[in-house]
């Protein structure tokens, strides 16, 4: 089975702080991709990546950025966060090839809170 | 760009109900379509999906969605609810790439 883990379940931190959220997949996916989850306006693609050192933006990138030195490892960043950044962080994984690689597995998020 | 709509917000059923939950979508042209579940507590995972033929397709666990082209539509399908299915559901959809749009989720409850 896939798996996809993220570093924690639970995190709060201050505004301003510089927060680190991790994600690893076992499954040699080539994409991988974080977004955020918030009542009422379901999942918003944060940035993706298609391969190692490659991101692209999502639909609400601002505040955020992402790392991925490794293929197994992709690492969204909040600069600088700030309360309206308090949401649930999901990341997700998909293979590279074929119609296989629209189905995407998550992880169990992160829920984040800022205050 | 790319939108889903998901008009029932919250749903709430007695157990052995008829469950359906309405997904719409705005590209024209060739989509791939999905339904995922969230159970309380548990991360999201695939449900079904359609990518080509019998637009009528099963998932898991007794759900069942049909493709409609002409209406843009996508709607998950339950004939008898169990408590179980206490859930939220997104619908998704894909154009391209492999990047998916989600509507805003529809949450279920069911009652004993």
């Amino acid at each position: 089975d896939v798996k996809v883990t993220q570093s924690s379940r639970y995190l709060v931190k201050r505004t301003g702080e510089k927060v680190f959220l991790e994600c690893v997949q076992d499954m040699d996916h080539e994409n991988m991709f974080w977004y955020r989850q918030d009542p009422g306006l379901g999942l918003r693609l944060i940035y993706f990546s298609y391969d190692v050192k490659m991101k692209e933006k999502g639909d609400i990138p601002e505040g955020y950025s992402v790392s991925r030195e490794k293929k197994e490892r992709f690492s969204l960043i909040l600069e600088s966060a700030s309360t309206n950044q308090t949401s649930m962080y999901l990341c997700a994984s998909s293979p590279p090839s074929g119609r296989a690689n629209l189905e995407q597995y998550f992880g169990p998020g992160t829920r984040l809170t800022v205050t | 760009a790319q939108s889903v709509s998901q008009h029932n917000h919250h749903v709430i059923l007695s157990e052995a109900a008829s469950l359906e939950l309405g997904c719409n979508y705005s590209y024209g042209g060739t989509v791939n379509l999905f339904w995922y579940v969230q159970y309380p507590g548990q991360h999201l995972q695939l449900l079904l999906k359609y990518f080509s033929g019998d637009p009528l397709v099963k998932g898991i666990k007794g759900f069942e969605a049909e493709f409609i082209k002409s209406k843009f539509s996508f709607n998950l399908r339950k004939p008898s609810v169990q408590w179980s299915d206490t859930a939220e559901y997104f619908c998704a959809v894909s154009e391209a790439a492999s990047k998916l749009t989600f509507g805003t989720g529809t949450r279920l409850q069911v009652t004993l």
